[in-house]
């Protein structure tokens, strides 16, 4: 029972395009949102969070969009640079359940130049 | 700081050996986190504590697994005895506190043979 989501296993881009991740969940409890981003050999790392009570959450080229209605969520890229290529997760939680993430399987993402 | 460290990074057993990981979280972080991540079912959350009390065990697979955290420093997980389906990346994960960004240490990859 995947109850979070990621559709697309890998996405292409070129450089200072938009890259855009979609997530998908199942969880009505999910409230609280997360995306981190992997390379090879290391730890995920942290990349962006949004809470329930928001639709949109912007960190500079990172901007995570929220449709609690469709319990759907996607991150942007702008503009992608070849140092963004690694693997994107998708993170779910309930607030009650803190930092109990419920990962998505992953998108891998490759920037070229 | 020098982020969440875990050790060994790399540890190859034979079937029936007991496996112990072990992991420092970030100084100051109240809750830790023990993920395993394989090809089949992506990153999973396997148990976490919180002030150094398990809080949610669920996701530990088999009584074979078996999770400590003697001291806000430190903590191991256990596999005893090792089997081949146990190979995966284990990671190990901290935040300041149960609701918010977690920091992931660079994993431990276990081998069973």
């Amino acid at each position: 029972d995947q109850q979070v989501k990621q559709n697309s296993p890998s996405l292409s881009v070129q450089e200072g395009r938009i890259s855009i991740l979609n997530c998908d969940y199942t969880n009505s409890m999910f409230d609280y949102f997360l995306w981190y981003k992997k390379y090879p050999a290391e730890g995920p790392t942290f990349l962006i969070s949004i809470s329930s009570i928001k639709d949109k959450n912007e960190d500079g080229r990172f901007t995570v969009f929220l449709n609690k209605s469709a319990k759907h969520l996607s991150l942007h890229i702008v503009p992608s640079q070849p140092g963004d290529s690694a693997v994107y997760f998708c993170a779910a939680s309930p607030k009650a359940a803190g930092n109990k993430l419920t990962f998505g399987g992953g998108t891998r993402v490759l920037v070229k130049p | 700081d020098a982020g969440v460290i875990q050790s060994p990074r790399h540890e190859v057993t034979e079937m029936g050996q007991e496996v112990t990981l072990r992991c420092k979280p970030i100084s100051g972080h109240n809750s830790l986190f023990w993920y395993r991540q394989t090809m089949m079912r992506g990153l999973e959350l396997l148990i976490y504590f919180n002030n150094n009390v398990p809080i949610d065990d669920s996701g530990m697979p088999e009584d074979r697994f078996s999770a400590k955290m003697p001291n806000a420093s430190f903590s191991t997980l256990k596999i005893q005895p090792s089997e081949p389906r146990d190979s995966a990346v284990y990671f190990c994960a901290s935040s300041l506190r149960l609701y918010g960004e977690a920091f992931f240490g660079q994993g431990t990859r276990l081998t069973v043979v």
